[in-house]
């Protein structure tokens, strides 16, 4: 079974562009997680979706970042405009309900130049 | 709000050394906890998880125990091997049962031959 995709693997944009990631979770999870790590730290909660309602956004950045996930399935993650601070590796996660384990993409990292 | 707080690195071992990295963490109620393992270029793997209090985790020789009274989670292997070196990030789950996680910062293994 395939694990969570992300894409792309690298991004390198100027500052002041926009940017998106795109996620696909395992099959059948009905909540999605992004992450955002920035580097020496550990993974920081940015959003959860529960099938395609975000039931907690309280640490997106939401006046230059939003996120939507369409049919519950697909998620994408946008910046805009990014900012030199929003180097980072940004991580998808999926999980199938409460009490379990979360499945992790191998990230996308971001270069604000 | 929930926290972890983990051993900083790099800790630099050798082959068939022994291995603890310390855990502990600060939250309200009865947290699930989880060791994650990153290797080079990929995303993070659950490698174990406790769920309740004296419960110990454990896979591929790496252990932990849930350690209520002390709030920790340190992780153990009694040998490791150089195919052991990456990060590895304690993280806690929050009460609700949602796998959103709040990991510590991660600690860095080094092995050498």
């Amino acid at each position: 079974e395939a694990g969570v995709v992300q894409s792309p693997r690298y991004k390198i944009i100027e500052k002041k562009q926009p940017v998106a990631f795109w996620c696909n979770p395992i099959s059948g999870h009905n909540t999605l997680y992004w992450y955002r790590q920035n580097l020496g730290q550990g993974p920081e909660l940015l959003i959860r979706y529960e099938n395609e309602e975000a039931v907690d956004d309280s640490q997106l950045p939401k006046d230059r970042f939003s996120a939507e996930r369409l049919k519950g399935v697909d998620s994408t993650l946008k910046i805009q405009p990014a900012e030199l601070g929003d180097s980072a590796v940004y991580l998808c996660a999926s999980s199938p309900g409460t009490y379990t384990e979360a499945f992790f993409g191998q990230g996308t990292r971001l270069t604000v130049v | 709000g929930d926290s972890v707080t983990q051993m900083e690195g790099p800790v630099t071992l050798s082959e068939e050394a022994f291995l603890t990295i310390n855990c502990t963490y600060t939250a309200t109620g009865y947290p699930s906890l989880f060791w994650y393992v990153q290797y080079p270029g990929e995303g993070l793997q659950l490698l174990l998880k406790a769920t309740k209090a004296d419960d110990k985790g454990s896979n591929k020789g790496f252990e932990a125990t849930y350690r209520k009274e002390t709030t920790s989670f340190h992780l153990e292997k009694g040998s490791v091997q150089v195919s052991d070196s990456a990060v590895y990030f304690c993280a806690l789950s929050d009460r609700e049962g949602y796998s959103t996680l709040t990991f510590g910062k991660g600690t860095m293994l080094l092995v050498s031959p």
